[in-house]
Parts: C-alpha cells; structure tokens; sequence
C-alpha cells in the first residue's frame, strides 16, 4: 500500500496568514492527490483534487501544488471558518490511502 | 445539490453485526461509486471499500475483507455496509462519500459505531 506521510500534525497561525500543509507519498503517485478539510463537527469536505483543481465551491484563498511523491495545500488570508484538520488522500492505487492529518488552529 | 444522508449512531454488543445506510440525493445514484471510510482517533482515515450501485460491483481494501459487506438498493439509491463480528477495534465513525475519478467528491455526515459490552 503507498503510505501518505504528514509529517505536521498540528499548525498554529494568525487570521490573514498564509499557511502551507505537507503531504508526501511512499512512491510517485503522478499528481493524483487530494485534499480534504474536516471540521471539528466531523463534516468532510473534498478541496482540491489532482493536485491543484479547486472542486465547485471551495474559495480561491486555497491552492494546491506539487509532484512526484511532495505535495503541499496552501491556504493564503486565512479566516476563522478554516479552523480545520485537512487530510490528503492518493488516488494513483487501490487501496485508496489518506494522510494523518495536519490540525491548523488559530493563534 | 448532491446529498448524502447517513443513517443514525449505534450502540453493539461485541460479535454482533451492523449495517449502515448511506442515502443518496441530487444525482443518478446508479452511475457512481460509493466510498466507505473509517475513522478512528489516532488511526487517521482508512479507505474500507467501495460499491459500484449500477452493477454492484465492488473493491475491498485487503484489510477489511471478511469484515465489511456492501450492497445498494437502487430503487431507494440507498447503499448499505454490513460490518460483522464486532470487536472494539470497529468503534469508529464510518463515512459514505461519492467517488469522481480517483476523489472523494461528497460525502455523508458520518455514522459513529460503538461496540461495547
């Protein structure tokens, strides 16, 4: 199974800051990644999917980059509703695999 | 809009069976596969497996082979996962989600599973 590392698993930041998460893969997983935000309720939202393809509706503060086997999640002006735990998941090979998690909090 | 409505908490005694509804709204139910995730404190998410409704095919993940069963009504575009023989180790929330190439497009609002005694 390809392993997704986030080495990160907690970030502090002030509100307007620019943060950026990590995420890297076990082998090349050819831009298929995605990024997920979870909020403190459980809820489970898709941001960005093959490495930089913001899904309808996710605001355009967040970005996404990255290849190979590094990929990272920017968030740019951070603001109070992105207080959340964003996993990455590889969608090269069955099983699908997720990352730990990276939880942003607030400063 | 796309919806996917999870059935409600359960309470199971250890070696019992489950089985958890997943109801989907606002799209061709058929025509998409349904995801399944685990998730645990501190075990992160694990992708379970995943149901194609319009012709019931499936993928398991290895490790949930024997676990897990699912199955799709597409009369009521609701899909079902059966986990049996339950052990502390399936306390968790379990998600629905729709699949779009190889992401997790929607998903459900999660269904926590406690297996206690």
């Amino acid at each position: 199974d390809i392993q997704m590392t986030q080495i990160t698993s907690s970030l502090s930041a002030s509100l307007g800051d620019r943060v950026t998460i990590s995420c890297r893969a076990s082998q090349d997983i050819s831009n298929y990644l995605n990024w997920y935000q979870q909020k403190p309720d459980g809820t489970v939202k898709l941001l960005i999917y093959y490495t930089s393809r913001l899904h309808l509706g996710v605001p355009s503060r967040f970005s996404g980059s990255g290849s190979g086997t590094d990929y990272s999640l920017t968030v740019s002006n951070l603001e109070q509703e992105d207080i959340a735990t964003y996993f990455c998941q590889q969608g090269n090979t069955l099983p699908f695999t997720f990352g730990s998690g990276t939880k942003l909090e607030i400063k | 809009q796309v919806q996917l409505q999870q059935s409600g908490a359960e309470l199971m005694k250890p070696g019992a069976s489950v089985k958890i509804s997943c109801k989907a709204t606002g799209y061709t139910f058929s025509s998409y596969w349904i995801e399944w995730v685990k998730q645990r404190p501190g075990h992160g998410l694990e992708w379970i497996g995943e149901i194609l409704p319009g012709s019931g095919s499936t993928n398991y993940n290895e490790k949930f082979k024997g676990k897990a069963t699912f199955t799709a009504d597409t009369s009521s575009n609701t899909a079902y996962m059966q986990l049996s023989s339950l052990t502390s180790e399936d306390s968790a929330v379990y998600y629905c989600a729709r699949r779009e190439g190889v992401w997790f497009a929607y998903w459900g609002q999660g269904t926590l599973v406690t297996v206690s005694a």
